[in-house]
């Protein structure tokens, strides 16, 4: 099965870019997620990926997909206190059900 | 807020006895997936309903079972509790059968003892 792969931490300074980086095994995921998780809450959607695109981007978020290496990151600019949390990696195929990393904890530090 | 309800926020119970965690999804939305997240397996798919139908299995034990009634309203049980159970569990719903964009609860914190 799937099989999805990211660092534990990441620590940044505020103002500061962050890059989570993730590995993927299934060369036929379809969708590629990143989802946040802040303490004591559910997981949000931050944004998705189809595999048949290279790069996304939604203001502070960029996400790029290198299918050849199934390498997925996600780069926060500008990064913020606020943006503390953890950040998690999925990937789903034909079922639909994303297959979850373990999450790499930002820290943000003034 | 993402509009998915679970309750309770915490549970604490023994170890061999049953709970029962709910979940109410999004208004609007037909498709409820149960996770269940605990340090040393991460977030574990469990299962999928949609529209009252059992739609996919993860790694669900069988001393585990769900459901979803007619007004999309879930439950998942949990039966013979060991202290392994011990683990935060996830709702997440998505108007389609297809989970390109599920949002989740804040989840139960279950808490065998």
């Amino acid at each position: 099965g799937e099989d999805v792969e990211q660092s534990l931490f990441l620590s940044v300074r505020e103002g500061d870019s962050s890059v989570i980086n993730c590995t993927y095994t299934d060369s036929s995921s379809t969708y590629l997620y990143w989802y946040k998780q802040e303490p004591g809450a559910g997981l949000q959607l931050l944004t998705y990926i189809f595999s048949n695109m290279d790069m996304k981007q939604d203001q502070r978020l960029t996400v790029l997909l290198n299918k050849k290496d199934k390498h997925l990151s996600l780069r926060i600019a500008d990064t913020q206190t606020g943006d503390s949390a953890i950040y998690f990696c999925a990937a789903s195929g034909g079922s639909y059900i994303p297959t979850f990393g373990r999450g790499t904890s930002l820290i943000v530090h003034p | 807020d993402s509009g998915v309800t679970q309750t309770p926020k915490h549970l604490i119970t023994a170890t061999g006895q049953r709970v029962t965690l709910r979940c109410s999804p999004r208004s609007g939305d037909l498709s409820v997936y149960w996770y269940q997240q605990s340090l040393d397996q991460g977030l574990q798919f469990l299962i999928q309903y949609y529209n009252g139908e059992e739609r996919a299995k993860g790694n669900i034990l069988e001393r585990f079972s769900a459901q979803q009634f007619p007004d999309l309203h879930s439950e998942l049980n949990l039966s013979s509790l060991e202290l392994g159970d011990s683990a935060l569990y996830f709702c997440a719903s998505s108007v389609e059968a297809k989970n390109t964009e599920a949002f989740f609860g804040q989840g139960t914190r279950l808490t065998v003892v």
